[in-house]
């Protein structure tokens, strides 16, 4: 199984730009990168995913490496609402069409106003 | 458009026992996988359901199973209870078994084995 790799935790200010970066270098080249975060008491909740090139969404940016080994989630400008668990997963192809998601122990972004 | 809605939210059993989680899927949505996160981890795949078929398994024993219906909502079925199945259960629904456009969770179940 692909794994990823995240620092354990991070922190930042509220209104400041977060990178959060996650290294993934057995990644193959059919795998999609996925970040999705967990608020506390709730399940996960998707962020956003790539393959090769960077995307952005209303939640986020995601800017991945030229090689595909490493990825940043980048949060434009921090909210206190923002503080969660942030997992990058790489979305694996399992028997057939099913898609699991390999899930780390992530990176605990704690926001401070 | 409604989420992924889960019951119950908390549950507590006895080792060896039987317990049945629930899951609605988001509308619209014909997949449905299971999740086992225990505390302080990621979640574990445990397996998806599409068309009311199994359609992947993680590493987990045969005593876990489950169910797609119609509708597309599923059930998780664990039996003989162990302690180290105390964890929060999530369930996701997504619009097609890859689910290219992500997964919508569920908040979860948390099962206590005692």
């Amino acid at each position: 199984d692909a794994k990823t790799t995240q620092p354990n935790s991070m922190e930042s200010n509220e209104e400041e730009p977060v990178h959060l970066p996650c290294n993934h270098s057995t990644i193959s080249g059919t795998d999609y990168i996925h970040w999705y975060r967990q608020l506390p008491s709730q399940g996960p909740e998707y962020v956003i995913h790539g393959l090769t090139s960077n995307v952005n969404n209303r939640m986020a940016s995601l800017a991945i490496a030229e090689d595909r080994k490493s990825s940043t989630l980048i949060l434009h400008r921090a909210t206190l609402r923002d503080a969660a668990v942030y997992y990058c997963i790489l979305r694996e192809l399992y028997g057939g069409a099913t898609n699991k998601l390999i899930f780390g122990t992530g990176t605990l972004l704690a926001v401070q106003p | 458009e409604t989420g992924v809605t889960q019951s119950p939210t908390h549950l507590i059993k006895t080792r060896g026992q039987q317990v049945t989680l629930r899951c609605s899927s988001q509308s619209g949505h014909n997949t449905v996988s299971w999740y086992q996160q225990a505390l302080g981890q990621g979640p574990q795949f445990i397996f998806q359901y599409y068309r009311e078929e199994e359609n992947g398994r993680g590493n987990f024993p045969p005593r876990f199973s489950g169910l797609q219906f119609p509708n597309y909502s599923s059930e998780l079925n664990v039996n003989a209870l162990e302690l180290d199945d105390s964890a929060l259960y999530l369930c996701a629904s997504s619009l097609l078994p890859g689910g290219r456009r992500g997964y919508t969770f569920g908040s979860g179940t948390r099962l206590t084995v005692v």
